[in-house]
C-alpha cells in the first residue's frame, strides 16, 4: 500500500499568513494526488485534484504543486474560514489512501 | 443540486451486520463512479470501497475485503454498503461519495453528510 505522510500534523497561524503543507508518498504516484479540507462535524470538501488543478469554486489562494513523491498545498493568505484540517489522498493505485491530516489552527 | 443522503447506520454488536444506503439526487446517478469513505471518531479519513457505473467494477480496502459488499441500483439512484462480520474497529462515520468525472477514480467531489456506525457489545 502507498503511505502518505503529511507535515506538519499541526500548525498555528494567523489571518494573512502564507501556509504550506507537505504530503510525501512512499512511492511514485505521478500527479495522482488530491487535497481536501474538512471542518469539524462536516464532510470533507474537494480543493485540488491531479496535484494542481483547482476545483471549481475554490478560491485561488489555494495552490497545489508537486509530482512523483512530494507534493505541497499552499494557502497564500490565510482567511478565517480556512482554519480546518487538510488531507491529501493518493488516487494512483488501490487501495486508495489518505494522509493523516494537518490541522490548521488560529495562533 | 447534488444531494447524497445516507441511512441505515446505528448500533450493532460485534459479528453483526448492517446495510447502509445512500439516496442520490440532482445528477444522473448512472454516469458516476461512487465510493464509501469512513472516519473513525477523532481520526482521519479511510477509503472503504468504490463501484463503477454498473456492478461490474468494484474495489475494496484490505480491512473490509470479504466482509463488506458495495452495490448500486441505478434505477433507484441508490448506493449500498452491506457490512457483515462487523468489528469494533469498523466504528466510524461512513460517507457516501460521488467521484469527479474526468478525474482519477476515487477523486470525490460531493460527499453525503455521513452516518454513524457503532460496533459495540
Amino acid at each position: 500500500d502507498i503511505q502518505l505522510t503529511q507535515s506538519p500534523s499541526f500548525l498555528s497561524a494567523s489571518v494573512g499568513d502564507r501556509v504550506t503543507i507537505t504530503c510525501r508518498a512512499s512511492q511514485d504516484i505521478s500527479s495522482y494526488l488530491v487535497w481536501y479540507q474538512q471542518k469539524p462535524g462536516k464532510a470533507p470538501k474537494l480543493l485540488i485534484y491531479t496535484a494542481s488543478t483547482l476545483q471549481s469554486g475554490v478560491p485561488s489562494r489555494f495552490r497545489g504543486s508537486g509530482s512523483g513523491t512530494e507534493f505541497t498545498l499552499t494557502i497564500s493568505s490565510l482567511q478565517p474560514e480556512d482554519f480546518a484540517t487538510y488531507y491529501c489522498q493518493q488516487v494512483n493505485s488501490f487501495p486508495l489512501t489518505f494522509g493523516q491530516g494537518t490541522k490548521v489552527a488560529f495562533k | 443540486q447534488v444531494q447524497l443522503v445516507e441511512s441505515g447506520g446505528g448500533l450493532v454488536k460485534p459479528g453483526g451486520s448492517l446495510r447502509l444506503s445512500c439516496a442520490a439526487s440532482g445528477f444522473t446517478f448512472s454516469d458516476y463512479y461512487m465510493s464509501w469513505i469512513r472516519q473513525a471518531p477523532g481520526k482521519g479519513l479511510e477509503w472503504v470501497s468504490c463501484i463503477g457505473y454498473s456492478r461490474s467494477y468494484t474495489n475494496y480496502a484490505d480491512s473490509v475485503k470479504g466482509r463488506f459488499t458495495i452495490s448500486r441500483d441505478n434505477a433507484k439512484n441508490s448506493l449500498y454498503l452491506q457490512m457483515n462480520s462487523l468489528k469494533a474497529e469498523d466504528t466510524a462515520v461512513y460517507y457516501c461519495a460521488r467521484d469527479l468525472q474526468a478525474a482519477a477514480v476515487g477523486t470525490v467531489d460531493y460527499w453525503g453528510q455521513g452516518i454513524l456506525v457503532t460496533v459495540s457489545s
